[in-house]
C-alpha cells in the first residue's frame, strides 16, 4: 500500500521569505514523486518530479525538492517567495505499475506582502 | 511537452439531464487514462481509470452507472454524467498516461448543474 501525507493544510508566509511545503510518503516499492500547483479555477501544473535519478530535484519556477528515502520525505522549498506563488500544492506519489496518482490532501500557500 | 485537452471547459446543465466531457491527448498515444473529480478547496480524487477498448476500472463509492466512461480509441475517453443532480457540481479532472510512470493533466472542467 502506498499513500502521500501533506503535513501542513495551509502555510503562510512573507513576500521574500524561504517556502517549506512537507511531504511525506509510504510505499512499499521505489516511487515515483512529484509536486503540482493549482492557481484558483485552473487546472494543474508540474512544478517538478523525481524518479530515482537524483535525489535533489530542481523544478521551475526556482522551487525544488528533495527525496529522502531514510525519512520517506519530500519536502518542496524555494527560497524567496513570491506573491505569484501563492496557490494550492499538491504531493503525489506514483507506483510503476499502472501508472496510479495518489495525492495529498494538498497545502494551501498564502504568500503576504 | 506532451498536450492534454479537455472539452467544454465551463458546462452548465439543468437537474436530470446529461452531459458528456472530452478527453483528448493531442500529441501523443495514451495507453491508460484517469478521471478525476475535485470538490472546492480539496484534493483530487480519482473516479475511474480506463485502458483503450476495455471497461473502466471505478474507484470504490463511485457510480459506474452514474459515470459513464468510454476510451474508444488512444487519444480520446469521455465522461458521461448521467441524470446530473447538483451535488454532481464539481471540477473535472482528466489525464493521460504513457508506459512511464506519468501521468500528463487536462486543464479540467467545471460542471454546474441547476
Amino acid at each position: 500500500a502506498q499513500s502521500v501525507t501533506q503535513l501542513d493544510s495551509h502555510v503562510s508566509v512573507s513576500e521574500g521569505t524561504p517556502v517549506l511545503l512537507r511531504c511525506n510518503y509510504s510505499s512499499s516499492y521505489s516511487p515515483s514523486l512529484f509536486w503540482y500547483v493549482q492557481h484558483p479555477n485552473k487546472g494543474l501544473q508540474l512544478l517538478l518530479k523525481y524518479t530515482s535519478a537524483a535525489t535533489l530535484v530542481k523544478g521551475i519556477n526556482g522551487f525544488e525538492a528533495e527525496f529522502k528515502k531514510s525519512e520517506t520525505s519530500f519536502h518542496l522549498t524555494k527560497p524567496s517567495a513570491h506573491m505569484s506563488d501563492a496557490a494550492e500544492y499538491f504531493c503525489v506519489v506514483s507506483l510503476g505499475t499502472g501508472n496510479q496518482f495518489y495525492f495529498g490532501t494538498g497545502t494551501s500557500l498564502t504568500v503576504i506582502p | 511537452g506532451a498536450v492534454v485537452s479537455q472539452h467544454p471547459s465551463r458546462v452548465i446543465c439543468k437537474s436530470g439531464t446529461s452531459v458528456k466531457i472530452e478527453c483528448r491527448s493531442l500529441d501523443f498515444q495514451a495507453t491508460t487514462m484517469f478521471w478525476y473529480r475535485q470538490f472546492p478547496k480539496k484534493s483530487l480524487m480519482l473516479m475511474a481509470t480506463s485502458n483503450e477498448g476495455s471497461k473502466a476500472t471505478y474507484e470504490q463509492g463511485v457510480e459506474k452507472d452514474k459515470f459513464l466512461i468510454n476510451h474508444a480509441s488512444l487519444t480520446l475517453s469521455t465522461l458521461t454524467v448521467t441524470s446530473a443532480h447538483p451535488e454532481d457540481s464539481s471540477f473535472y479532472i482528466c489525464s493521460a498516461g504513457t508506459s512511464g510512470r506519468f501521468q500528463y493533466f487536462g486543464p479540467g472542467t467545471r460542471l454546474t448543474v441547476t
